[in-house]
């Protein structure tokens, strides 16, 4: 079956724009989590949701945004972007269940000029 | 801040070696382990997992080792080879953990010619 997909592959904006990125998870998978990576960082979890409801949520400002579709298509949203929101935005999806691998997207290559 | 991390961020190993890729956690109460592998332009993948109810658990060419008394794990790859080139990661997590999986800050393992 289809793995996650996630668009746009790569995306440059300006600061202080918004964006939104679009995850499809694996078929029949009702969790969907964003992470952020950085080369600084590493991965950073954002928040995760599961079938319409934000379940679990990181450490990030509230201008990281998301959201979650009856067919457990998920978006994440970034308002007034800044210089450090540059970085790979990956998308994971799984059941739901806990102690469960996720499934990664190639992810979104964010660079905010 | 991070409760997994790695000793080393970078690994050399000649072609046709072992690799092993060492971990180190800091909270006894994760239960669940996991290693990803990420090649260059995509997305985590997942390669093997194990519950902390085991020490051992072998896959292709891949065994994880599982110490939960000096909260250590680790991943030796058999017999190298050039597509093992990548960045390995380390993830950990316990049943109701708000923030979901966590990440370490990855290896990059180099395979010589």
């Amino acid at each position: 079956k289809a793995g996650v997909t996630q668009t746009p592959r790569y995306l440059i904006k300006t600061r202080g724009q918004q964006v939104t990125l679009s995850c499809s998870p694996i078929s029949g998978h009702r969790s969907v989590s964003w992470y952020q990576q950085t080369p600084g960082q590493g991965l950073q979890f954002l928040f995760e949701y599961f079938s319409e409801t934000q379940r679990n949520k990181g450490n990030f400002p509230g201008r990281f945004s998301g959201r979650q579709f009856s067919n457990s298509r998920s978006e994440m949203n970034v308002s007034t972007l800044e210089l450090g929101d540059s970085a790979l935005y990956l998308c994971a999806s799984s059941t739901g269940q806990d102690n469960e691998k996720l499934f990664f997207g190639s992810g979104t290559q964010l660079s905010v000029l | 801040g991070e409760s997994v991390g790695l000793h080393l961020p970078t690994l050399s190993v000649q072609e046709g070696d072992n690799s092993i890729i060492n971990c180190a956690y800091s909270n006894s109460a994760s239960d669940y382990f996991i290693w990803y592998k990420q090649e260059s332009g995509k997305g985590p993948q997942f390669i093997i997992d194990i519950r902390s109810n085991m020490d051992k658990r072998q896959g292709q060419r891949v065994t994880v080792l599982l110490n939960k008394t000096v909260k250590h794990l680790s991943l030796q790859i058999a017999a190298t080879q050039p597509g093992d080139s990548a960045v390995y990661f380390c993830a950990e997590n316990y049943e109701n953990r708000d923030d979901k999986i966590i990440f370490g800050k990855g290896t990059r393992l180099h395979i010589l010619p």
